[in-house]
Formats: structure tokens, sequence, C-alpha cells
């Protein structure tokens, strides 16, 4: 069975200061790997997705994410946090084997960035 | 204007009555699904399709309908609304094949509470 997890509720870091958001996956195939951002009220945003290629994923807002296959993470980066990314980050999983286009999301972690 | 649009965004209705939850999309995807965002479930699929007339359960079914007559339009209805059916429902859309990669494009919400 696929599933996404996010270790952490909610992550706190100083404005300026490199952050980090965990996410560990487990899919039948290859996966394709997916990051969102949710700000209040507002739906989600496609950050950026790992599909083949280059381990190192760049995305929207300078967010950028690792794939580790051995370690069945892709977890998100960014070296300079900001005060506007604090929000909600939800990583997503399917296998490349999938016929039905779902997308499994993990809880979801809460970044607070801090002045 | 192009994108995923959900109406209405905010609805209060009573146990028991009909609702229906409005999406539409303009990129003329294949896939539309949607979700439930309720705290400490994250994100729950509730039914999805993969083209019109061709719809399928999610994670959790129970108490909801769709149809999709046109690749457009994908309704979710409350057939009687119960209290534990509170949450912010998410349409999304997606064209996982046909040289796309699966990623999600979300409507802004629709907020619902049945009291």
């Amino acid at each position: 069975a696929q599933s996404v997890a996010q270790p952490e509720d909610q992550v706190n870091v100083a404005e300026g200061n490199p952050l980090t958001v965990k996410c560990t996956y487990s899919v039948s195939g290859n996966p394709y790997l997916f990051w969102y951002v949710q700000y209040p009220n507002r739906g989600l945003q496609f950050l950026l997705k790992y599909i083949t290629g280059d381990n190192l994923v760049k995305g929207s807002y300078g967010f950028e994410a690792e794939f580790n296959k051995s370690q069945t993470s892709f977890h998100l980066k960014k070296p300079s946090a900001l005060v506007s990314d604090s929000a909600l980050y939800f990583c997503a999983v399917r296998g490349s084997s999938s016929n039905t286009g779902k997308l499994i999301f993990g809880q979801g972690t809460t970044l607070q960035v801090k002045p | 204007d192009a994108g995923i649009t959900q109406s209405p965004r905010y609805k209060i209705t009573e146990t028991g009555r009909q609702v229906t939850l409005m999406c539409h999309q303009t990129w003329s995807h294949s896939y539309m699904f949607w979700y439930r965002q309720d705290l400490g479930h994250g994100l729950r699929l509730i039914y999805y399709s993969a083209a019109a007339d061709i719809t399928d359960k999610g994670e959790v079914p129970d108490g909801y309908v769709v149809s999709r007559s046109k690749t457009e339009n994908f309704p979710l209805t409350l057939e009687s609304a119960t209290r534990s059916q509170t949450s912010v429902y998410f349409c999304a859309s997606s064209e996982p094949y046909l040289g796309g990669t699966g990623e999600l494009f979300f409507g802004e919400g629709s907020r619902l509470t049945v009291l």
C-alpha cells in the first residue's frame, strides 16, 4: 500500500536560518513525489515534484527537495527561511505503476518562521 | 479565467439537508478529485473521476455522491448532511497521463458547516 509520513506536526525556525521539512514514503514501483504549500484559507499550491533524473529538485519560492531512494525520503529544504514561508506543507506520492492518478498525501507539517 | 473554481466558498446548512458543491476546471484535465480536509486527518480522498462518466470511491465516500457528465464539471452532493461532514472540501484536477506527470491543481476550497 502507498503511504506518506511527515513525522513532524510543526517545525519552528528563525528567519534567515535553513529549514527542512521531512517526508518519507512507501510506494510500489518508482515514486512520483510532490510538495504542496497551503496558506490560511487557501487551496494547496504546487511547489515542486520529482519524477526522474537529478535527485535535487528545485521549485517555487526558493524551495528545493532531495530525493533519496535508499532512505525513501523526499525532504523539503530552503537555505534561508522567510517569515512569509510560514504555512502548512504537504508531501504527496504516486507510484509510477499507478493507473488511478491518485496522490496520497501526508498529514501535513506546519512551518513557523519567527522574525 | 483559466483554472479550477469551486462554489460556494462558504455554506451553512442544517442536518438532513441536501447540499451540492460545484467544481469547474478549464484545463480539460482528465482526472478530477474531491478531498476533505479536517484537523488531525490531513487530506482524505472522497471520490475521484478518470474521465466523464467514470467515477470511483476514495478513502471516505460514505454519505457523498458524485457525477461527471462533462469533463469540466465534477459536483459533489451530500444527500443528507450530517454534522460529521462539517469540513473544508477541495476539488482538484490533474493530467497524470497523456504527457502529464500528475501534479494536482486545487481549487480554493468550500467551507461547509452543518448545524
